[in-house]
């Protein structure tokens, strides 16, 4: 069975402040990737970025970077002085190999609130 | 290229009555995935199309939801009757077929309130 837990429901920030969304998973599968969707208030999943289980590079995009470390399973994100608009739910996720890519499993997401 | 479509995009029903969601996916997208996420939980699968064959629907809560995807193209999903715990946002997503990963595509999701 697969899981990702997000242990933070919701963080509020300040504006201009770094902050650090953590995503932890479970899986057997030997190859996997992972995910970060966001969700505005519209309501629509939005992709952010996508990870190859053999693939530990940190990636940097503007003011997101993602921190995979399979030592610990945790694929973490961090937004680097944040703005109001980054206000939204994030969800990390993960599809695994031996079920054939075709399921997602998401993690409960996390709110986060950025205040001006 | 359009997006993956939803319709309707809020439906507010109460107890007992009945409703049908429905979805298309992107042009030429064999993959038809059908996802829900009920207030402050995580993003649960429903159910997987390939054309119009079910491929797995072990996410499916209950005999009250029936799902079809009737020519392969778009996808209904209805829920008959509605009770209180089926309100939540029914997203569908939809990918190219193959044996290795293909991204899924989301919809902007469905928005079901029953009172």
């Amino acid at each position: 069975a697969q899981k990702v837990t997000q242990a933070q429901t919701e963080i509020s920030v300040v504006e201009k402040e770094d902050v650090t969304l953590d995503c932890v998973y479970e899986t057997r599968d030997t190859t996997y990737y992972l995910f970060w969707y966001k969700q505005p208030p519209s309501g629509e999943l939005v992709f952010l970025i996508r990870r190859n289980s053999f693939d530990e590079q940190n990636e940097i995009s503007g003011r997101y970077s993602w921190n995979f470390q399979k030592s610990t399973s945790s694929f973490n994100f961090t937004i680097t002085a944040s703005q109001v608009v980054d206000s939204a739910v994030y969800f990390c996720a993960l599809i695994g190999g031996n079920s054939g890519y075709s399921t997602l499993t998401f993690g409960k997401g996390t709110m986060l609130l950025v205040s001006p | 290229e359009a997006g993956v479509t939803q319709f309707p995009s809020h439906s507010v029903i109460e107890k007992g009555q009945t409703v049908t969601l429905r979805c298309d996916p992107i042009s030429g997208h064999d993959n038809l995935y059908w996802y829900r996420r009920v207030m402050g939980k995580e993003i649960k699968f429903l159910l997987h199309f390939v054309k119009e064959s079910k491929q797995d629907e072990s996410g499916m809560p209950n005999n009250r939801f029936l799902a079809e995807r009737t020519g392969g193209t778009y996808s209904t999903l209805k829920v008959q009757p509605a009770e209180l715990e089926d309100s939540g946002v029914y997203f569908c997503a939809s990918s190219h077929f193959g044996t290795i990963y293909n991204e899924q595509f989301f919809g902007p999701g469905t928005r079901l309130t029953v009172l």
